[in-house]
This record gives C-alpha cells, structure tokens and sequence, in this order.
C-alpha cells in the first residue's frame, strides 16, 4: 500500500513554455502533499506544501507565480512550472502524507527545458 | 535554526559493515526517518525511530538516542548495490520534515 505515482516520468520543453507535472496518491488519501527539487548531487530542497482545498504554502526563495500549485483533491496534487527556462531543468519529486509523519515519495519527474 | 549533519561521503567495501551518523538540532522532535537515494531516483523509506534505541530490519538497522540528538544507520553484509545516498529526515515540533544533506556511500569491490 502507500502507493505515490507521478506523471510524466521525464519531460522535455522549449524555454518559455509550461509544464504540468501530477502527482496522485493511488491507494490513500493524503492530507498534505509536498512538492521538492532536486538538483544534481544536491539534497531534496523542499519547494512548498499543499493542503487540499487550500493555497500552498511556499519556502522562502520559490517563486508561487511560477511554480503553481493545485491540491484539487485528496488523492491529486499538481506542479505547474510556468515559463520555463532551462535553469528550472531539475529532478522534481512529489511526497504524500497521511496522518502525522510518513511521507510516501512519488518516482520523481525529470524536467529538461532546453 | 534547525540543523541536521551527516557526512557528505563514505567509502565501505563489499561484505563490510558500515555506519552512517546523523546528527541533528530541531526545534521539537517527532521521529527520525531514514530513506536510500539511488541516482537519479526518488528516495525509498528505510527506517523510522521515535524511540530510543536500535530498530533492525535484515541487513539495516537504525539507532537514537534522543537525549544525544544523534542517530545512525548501519548497513551489514554490503553489496554492491547499497551504494547510494542515505538520508536522515527528523520531524519536528509542527510535524514538518527537516532533511539532512545526505550521504553518499560508495561500496567498492
């Protein structure tokens, strides 16, 4: 169980352009998601929380007009990357909780803007 | 501010026992995770420990000492395909996840 999928695995765009990445939580409902980033060789960096229903919460640094963000239900959250531009090219990768702790990581999405 | 260490990188040998600590200062403590990184992969749950003391699970196990703010996660009988980052995550007071940097761990032949 605990099952967390993410769509597309891996994408490619022109610079300027958006990008919806989806996030589901397939058997749980989970009452936060949690979008991260991931660059090369580096940490997760946690980019926002979402809530269903309500407005994200963003880390300091991370743009919300750029990164938007929709937990339109308890099984589905997704990160829009809007105009894209090649610095944005990550490893973006999805978790969702449910109850107090445990976060179940989605597979991740690799972005390439080019 | 809230603070987790871990070393950046470890080398072990295949069939050894290695031992990865994790130190940390969090306003508030909920529990202490540890998650497997594969390149190029989300990370994987290894272990979870709230209390005090070591959690075995076949070849890994986990410990903490709460009082010391200190965990490790040992790795026996290592193959090659325990080479990967491991990262220690502790939840804290308002049940948000602090990670740690992550340590890569390089097993060689």
């Amino acid at each position: 169980g605990a099952v967390v999928s993410q769509h597309p695995s891996w994408v490619i765009c022109k610079s300027g352009t958006s990008v919806k990445i989806e996030c589901r939580s397939l058997d749980f409902q989970a009452t936060t998601m949690f979008w991260y980033r991931q660059f090369p060789k580096q940490s997760l960096m946690l980019m926002a929380t979402s809530n269903e229903g309500s407005k994200a919460t963003y880390e300091q640094g991370v743009e919300k007009d750029k990164f938007l963000i929709n937990h339109a239900s308890l099984t589905l959250s997704t990160l829009t990357v809007t105009s894209a531009h090649p610095e944005d090219s990550s490893f973006y990768i999805c978790s969702a909780r449910t109850g107090d702790y445990e976060q179940y990581f989605g597979p991740g999405t690799r972005l390439t803007v080019t | 501010g809230q603070n987790i260490d871990q070393p950046t990188e470890m080398t072990a040998t295949e069939g050894a026992i290695v031992q990865i600590n994790c130190t940390y200062q969090t306003s508030g403590f909920n529990g202490l995770f540890w998650y497997q990184q594969h390149a190029g992969e989300a990370p994987t749950f290894l272990s979870y420990n709230v209390l005090d003391g070591l959690e075995e699970k076949g070849r890994f196990s986990s410990f903490l000492s709460r009082s010391k703010g200190y965990s490790y996660l040992l790795l026996k009988e290592l193959q090659m395909k325990d080479s990967a980052s491991y990262l220690c995550a502790v939840i804290d007071s308002n049940y948000q996840l602090i990670w740690g940097a992550g340590t890569k761990l390089i097993i060689k032949p």
